[in-house]
């Protein structure tokens, strides 16, 4: 079974839009990633954010975590065509060895 | 630096027969996770090995196993294949010395298994 849960499972929107989708996991954590993966493609790795952390930026993303609800948040600003791809979710959890990654949020922007 | 690297990267079987997939983890790199990704059960974790120890296992048959060599690079098997076995087979490789916890991930580009 999987930790996390992605909300949208799709979004369509405008480029110069932002781009927010939610992430909800079941169990305790110490960190949770955030991914990109082109279609057929091998997962990138976008930002990490420790379960003491509340907040991070890394460029035009923006990722949020609420460990109190279990949640975590990604808004990418001002998207282009090339964000187009799908985002993973991704706990890591304590005492596990192993990283658990939720369904998914495919991401279509048009130009 | 080399990034992962899967082999083969596509492959056709027919259900019955095995197979091995092979991962070139980043230099320095000790350890090895595999996933399993299909259209309807997204990503699922296989295994994961550091220093040639196998440290965690999915919910998979005994069909699915494993092993890591001296030198880091990781093998996945399949035996007895089912038609439910196609899909996208994922190596990601870590530091994997952050205790317990893991950290990034670097993915090779997988292996695509289509089984007829």
């Amino acid at each position: 079974s999987q930790q996390g849960e992605e909300d949208p499972q799709a979004l369509s929107i405008q480029e110069g839009e932002n781009a927010t989708m939610n992430c909800s996991y079941k169990t305790s954590i110490n960190n949770l990633q955030w991914y990109r993966q082109n279609s057929g493609r091998g997962l990138v790795h976008l930002i990490l954010i420790r379960s003491n952390e509340r907040e991070k930026h890394s460029g035009r993303l923006r990722v949020t975590l609420d460990t109190s609800k279990k949640s975590s948040s990604l808004l990418i600003t001002a998207s282009r065509a090339a964000d187009t791809a799908s985002y993973f979710c991704a706990t890591g959890n304590t005492g596990g060895f192993k990283t658990i990654f939720g369904a998914g949020t495919r991401l279509f922007v048009k130009a | 630096k080399a990034g992962v690297t899967q082999t083969p990267r596509y492959l056709i079987k027919t259900r019955g027969q095995q197979v091995t997939l092979s991962c070139s983890p980043i230099s320095g790199h000790r350890s090895v996770s595999w996933y399993q990704q299909t259209p309807g059960q997204g990503l699922q974790f296989l295994f994961e090995y550091f220093s040639e120890t196998q440290r965690n296992k999915g919910n998979f048959p005994g069909r699915f196993s494993g092993r890591q060599f001296s030198n880091s690079r990781s093998e996945m098997n399949v035996s007895t294949l089912e038609l439910g076995d196609s899909a996208l087979y994922l190596c990601a490789s870590s530091r994997g010395d952050g205790g317990a916890a893991t950290g990034e991930l670097f993915f090779g580009e997988g292996s695509r298994l289509t089984v007829l």
